[in-house]
């Protein structure tokens, strides 16, 4: 069945650094979501994707989905203590109703 | 204010003994659904309800049931707990299912001993 595979699965980033965490799915997804889960919380939407090639921005986050629409890639540039959290994608799969979610990436920031 | 709310926070149980996490969203919402998320393999779905009376199973269904009579409840059982299902658990509702934003309750961490 459909599965969304998320790399990678920690990211420990410098304060003011960039970073890049990166979604594929095994096949095709009509939309992919962003989550962002701070830590002890619940996961929060960030921002869906519909279409091919499409690129949304989000102040400091970047948000891409692939032309094949099979990968999807954040990047959040200038890293903030604010930004630690895990941060899953998620795509319909298995069927017309599931949601798959990828494992996410935690990301830790050092002062 | 909109929300998807859950109870209990936190539970401990015993193996074999009943129990029932309420889940309740006041937004409207026709899809409702049960997540576990546990170290290192992110969010697994449990079960979805596209409307009342509307179930199927997820990725991860054995071992739990769930019911939706009304639109705004949709309630995980779990009839004979096991230390596998050990968890932190979340429920989601969206308004028309996957392509739009779900809102998450805060969550239901519950230890089976």
């Amino acid at each position: 069945g459909q599965q969304v595979m998320q790399i990678p699965q920690y990211q420990h980033v410098q304060e003011g650094e960039d970073f890049t965490t990166y979604c594929n799915s095994s096949t095709t997804l009509s939309n992919i979501q962003w989550y962002k889960q701070r830590p002890g919380g619940h996961p929060v939407f960030l921002i869906q994707l519909v279409k091919s090639g499409e690129v949304k921005k989000q102040k400091r986050l970047t948000f891409q989905f692939g032309e094949a629409k099979k990968n999807s890639s954040l990047h959040i540039t200038a890293t903030q203590t604010t930004d630690v959290g895990t941060y899953f994608c998620a795509g319909p799969g298995g069927g017309d109703y599931k949601l798959s979610f990828g494992a996410g990436t935690t990301v830790t920031v050092r002062a | 204010e909109a929300q998807v709310t859950q109870n209990p926070r936190y539970l401990i149980t015993v193996t074999g003994k009943k129990l029932t996490v309420t889940c309740s969203q006041n937004m409207n919402h026709e899809y409702m659904s049960w997540y576990r998320q546990d170290p290192g393999l992110g969010l697994r779905q449990i079960y979805y309800s596209m409307n009342v009376e509307v179930t199927d199973k997820g990725d991860v269904p054995e071992g739990y049931k769930v019911s939706r009579k009304e639109k705004r409840n949709f309630p995980l059982i779990l009839e004979s707990p096991s230390p596998n299902q050990t968890s932190l658990y979340f429920c989601a509702s969206s308004l028309e299912g996957l392509n739009t934003e779900a809102f998450f309750g805060q969550g239901t961490r519950l230890t089976v001993v």
